[in-house]
């Protein structure tokens, strides 16, 4: 049973650009939601995506977007990238449910030159 | 909004000793978790409290939930180098319908063989 699965591992990228990464949920679970994790910091909740719409949004710009599919399977966008948005960006699926445990992918090493 | 504050961010020390962590807040959270993150890895739960006063054991591992519900703290008894990572603790926001997560911002342990 696949756990969590994200890609690409490691992203370099140019102030401005834009990126897409991607993730797939944990058999069985239907919510994914996205964290970013500075280094040295704990996650922050970016957004998260059910029934392929997104449900919550933590306190991110517009410049992040984001998508699910209808495999459940998700998508980060990140336009206009600042060297501020050089991070770890996390995936975790669950069930929609209220206080179903989260399990994290390995994450994404995104770094903005 | 909810804060989580971990303490102390950094703790080195000698295999075989205890620790303790500390995560505080000024508000009350419906329940905690506690995960643990290794280089290169995204965070892995270990534990969620959910009633105040609660006393999670998770072998050399004590978790507990203050009784207000505004705190939590992890024990480690005879720490070993495997035990080495990033202790997060993490809530649900109160008046939150869905499962996001609020992050304290980690403490990062060092056990030296």
């Amino acid at each position: 049973d696949a756990g969590v699965t994200q890609s690409p591992t490691h992203l370099i990228k140019t102030r401005g650009q834009q990126v897409t990464l991607r993730c797939s949920p944990k058999s069985g679970h239907d919510t994914v939601s996205w964290y970013q994790q500075a280094l040295g910091q704990g996650p922050q909740f970016i957004f998260q995506y059910y029934e392929e719409e997104e449900r919550q949004r933590g306190n991110f710009p517009d410049r992040f977007s984001g998508h699910q599919f209808p495999n459940y399977s998700s998508e980060l966008n990140v336009n206009a990238l600042l060297l501020g948005d050089s991070a770890l960006y996390l995936c975790a699926s669950s069930l929609f449910m209220r206080g179903t445990a989260l399990h994290f992918g390995n994450g994404t090493r995104l770094t903005v030159t | 909004t909810q804060l989580l504050e971990q303490s102390p961010q950094f703790l080195s020390i000698q295999e075989g000793e205890n620790l303790t962590v500390y995560c505080n807040s000024s508000s009350v959270f419906s329940s905690l978790q506690w995960y643990r993150q290794e280089p290169g890895e995204g965070p892995v739960l270990l534990v969620t409290v959910v009633t105040g006063g609660e006393v999670k054991k998770l072998k050399r591992l004590t978790f507990q939930f203050g009784d207000a519900r505004k705190d939590s703290s992890l024990h480690i008894t005879a720490a070993q180098p495997g035990d080495t990572g990033l202790y997060l603790c993490a809530g649900p926001p109160l008046n939150n319908a869905g499962n996001m997560l609020t992050f304290g911002g980690g403490t990062r342990l060092m056990v030296k063989p």
